[in-house]
């Protein structure tokens, strides 16, 4: 299995501030990465695919980058509607979640 | 417009099986490159992926529960059925279906249900 791991667990980010999170693959997985973002009682919504694809109608704000066994997801400025749980998700074997990055409002 | 709707029941036994439905619209699931995956989310806890079906009916399961589960699809009915084995209180959780589309690096899961909640108890 292919493990994925997040850091960090969780942050907390006034509106307007930068934001990264690093997802850590356990081999390389080249870019076979994607990112979502999950709200309470809401439907998982994919953002990134392909470790820097942003996905259609997902604002520019997003940003992913990294390849092999290191990614980052970073949100340039975040807006009201961005706090939520991360997640990166592995492609290259199967499948595999990380466990989540909660993002909370300071 | 792509919808995906997760059915079955709310409240199971400890050993009992589940069995969930996704049945879902605006794709077919004879195309190729496209599939249909279950994942759960145990309460305050990660999304895990859990099986998926190919167009081509090539299955994969989760290593950690490959010998409790079963995914089977039915292309004229547009569903998707996930049964799961001896059943556990450790399995509550809400799941969902998704599609899987795209291949290689682009592979996504890019159109979610909104989730079913399944409690086990006794």
């Amino acid at each position: 299995d292919i493990q994925m791991t997040q850091s960090p667990s969780s942050l907390s980010a006034s509106v307007g501030d930068r934001v990264t999170i690093t997802c850590r693959a356990s081999q390389s997985i080249s870019t076979y990465l994607n990112w979502y973002h999950h709200k309470p009682g809401k439907v998982p919504k994919l953002l990134i695919y392909a470790a820097s694809s942003l996905q259609s109608g997902v604002p520019s704000r997003f940003v992913g980058s990294g390849s092999g066994t290191e990614f980052s997801l970073t949100i340039t400025s975040v807006q009201p509607e961005d706090f939520a749980t991360y997640y990166c998700q592995q492609t290259y074997s199967t499948w595999t979640f990380g466990q989540g990055t909660k993002v909370e409002i300071k | 417009q792509i919808t995906l709707k997760e059915s079955g029941p709310t409240l199971v036994k400890p050993t009992q099986t589940l069995t969930l439905t996704c049945t879902f619209s605006g794709f077919s699931l004879s195309t190729t490159g496209v599939g249909v995956a279950w994942i759960r989310q145990p309460p305050g806890k990660a999304l895990e992926w859990l099986a998926l079906i190919f167009w081509d009916d090539d299955k994969r399961y989760s290593p950690s529960l490959n010998s409790r589960l079963t995914i089977t699809k039915d292309t004229s009915k547009n569903q998707v059925v996930l049964t799961m084995t001896d059943m556990d209180p450790v399995d509550t959780g809400t799941y969902f279906c998704a599609r899987k589309f795209g291949s290689g690096s682009r592979e996504v899961f890019d159109v979610w249900g909104q989730g079913t909640m399944v409690t086990v108890s006794s």
